[in-house]
């Protein structure tokens, strides 16, 4: 039971440059959600999804695509990067019944 | 997220002795608090959480309050330790769904 995993771990861009986020769980949780941290900021809802198919806009959505074709899988792009999307991203998960999100271990993304 | 804020930013206390952070929330359709513990480096962990519907709930040393009407609520840590050194984030759900708004962190010092 690997939990919530992010693919990849570390990247570099250079700006105008897209690149995809991959997160998968196996808890079969039916909520799924990407973050962003930047210091003194907390953590930032950028999008999430309540299902397969579905999707929202959070705090943070500018700049942002996200998909979620199957239930384990979320999925965040970024269509041309912008030094101000150099941060930390966190996606998690939740389910139902047990309302308490679980965390991925973050994709330390730098723009350059 | 700027409807949660939280206090104080970063919080010093001896070994031994009681940790209280205190966080605010505008969002009155809000009906789910989750706090998170971030160790440097690591991804948010779910410590503890508190239901609308309860004003109380602890867990050894860890507790949390929740005032519905005054919308606040508290993480309180009692006999703390070194290792209880990390980032606290307080979150509220927005609305009543599943996605989370979080403050800007706590950053605790556990001195021996």
């Amino acid at each position: 039971n690997a939990g919530v995993t992010q693919t990849p771990k570390f990247r570099v861009l250079k700006t105008g440059q897209s690149m995809t986020l991959l997160c998968a769980q196996d808890m079969n949780h039916e909520y799924m959600y990407w973050y962003r941290q930047d210091p003194g900021m907390g953590l930032r809802l950028i999008h999430y999804s309540v299902g397969e198919g579905t999707t929202a806009k959070g705090e943070v959505p500018d700049g942002y695509n996200v998909s979620r074709l199957k239930k384990q899988n979320f999925l965040l792009g970024l269509e041309s990067a912008a030094p101000s999307q150099t941060s930390v991203y966190f996606c998690a998960s939740s389910s139902i019944l047990d309302r308490g999100a679980f965390f991925g271990p973050g994709t330390r993304l730098t723009v350059l | 997220g700027e409807n949660v804020e939280q206090h104080p930013s970063t919080l010093s206390v001896q070994e031994g002795d009681s940790a209280v952070i205190k966080c605010t929330y505008s969002d009155s359709a809000s009906n789910y608090f989750p706090w998170y513990k971030q160790e440097l480096g690591k991804r948010p962990q779910l410590i503890i959480d508190i239901r609308s519907n309860v004003g109380e709930k602890k867990d050894q040393r860890i507790a949390v309050t929740l005032n519905k009407t005054a919308k606040h609520f508290s993480l309180h840590i009692t006999e703390t330790q070194p290792e209880d050194s990390a980032v606290y984030f307080c979150a509220a759900s927005i609305n009543s769904g599943y996605a989370l708004n979080f403050g800007k962190g706590t950053s605790l010092l556990v001195t021996p």
